[in-house]
């Protein structure tokens, strides 16, 4: 079965902190998808990042990383000197080819001025 | 712009009726959508997968004769909420997946219900 797990439901940091949040995953397929996704109050979600599972390169995108990490199945993100703008949910999910995806249950995210 | 478009963004509805979703994909055709429920303060749960001329296959625990879906066209999902009750009262957004941009997954931008 496949499971995504973000163990933080909340983190409130003060604005420029770094923060990351946390990922981790369970799937038997060889072949799978990984994302983030942040979720505004207005509810759409807005895609930051996918990666397939043969690439395992970590990426930088200006202020937010991500770290892959296969043999720990983990899939963080890192937001380097967050701004209040930042404040939203963040969803971690799986895919397999098919296109499904599986949430992890999202990190609140309140970066205080 | 848009890939995906959902309408309507909010609807109100009584208690009893039945309301329709409308998810489009704009740039390509799509054979599978995908429709998600989201309550408040909690995750985004898969309902069920819209196969374009086809039964759609739902996910366990979701009631087909009350989620209603019609995947008519390449280009068109709708889901039908019937009988609408409070408790269905939630925000559903539908997906796409794109495979000629190596499996790129679209969100459409999410329906609001309350039924009251």
């Amino acid at each position: 079965a496949q499971k995504v797990t973000q163990a933080q439901t909340e983190i409130s940091v003060v604005e420029k902190e770094d923060v990351t949040l946390d990922c981790v995953y369970e799937t038997r397929d060889t072949t799978y998808y990984l994302f983030w996704y942040k979720q505004p109050p207005s509810g759409e979600l807005v895609f930051l990042i996918r990666r397939n599972s043969f690439d395992e390169q970590n990426e930088i995108s200006g202020r937010y990383s991500w770290n892959f990490q296969k043999s720990t199945s983990s899939f963080n993100f890192t937001i380097t000197a967050s701004q209040v703008v930042d404040s939203a949910v963040y969803f971690c999910a799986l895919s397999n080819q098919g296109g499904k995806l599986i949430f992890g249950q999202g990190t609140e995210l309140s970066v205080k001025p | 712009g848009a890939v995906v478009s959902q309408h309507p963004s909010r609807v109100i509805c009584k208690s009893g009726t039945s309301v329709k979703i409308e998810c489009r994909s704009l740039d390509f055709q799509a054979t599978t959508m995908f429709w998600y429920r989201q309550f408040p303060k909690q995750s985004l749960m898969l309902m069920a997968t819209s196969n374009e001329g086809s039964k759609a296959t739902y996910e366990q625990g979701v009631e087909k004769d009350k989620f209603l879906i019609n995947h008519a066209s390449l280009t068109l999902s709708t889901l039908t909420v019937t009988s609408a009750h409070p408790e269905d009262s939630s925000f559903y957004i539908c997906s796409v997946r794109s495979q000629g941009t190596g499996n790129t997954i679209y969100f459409g931008e999410g329906s609001w219900l309350t039924v009251v």
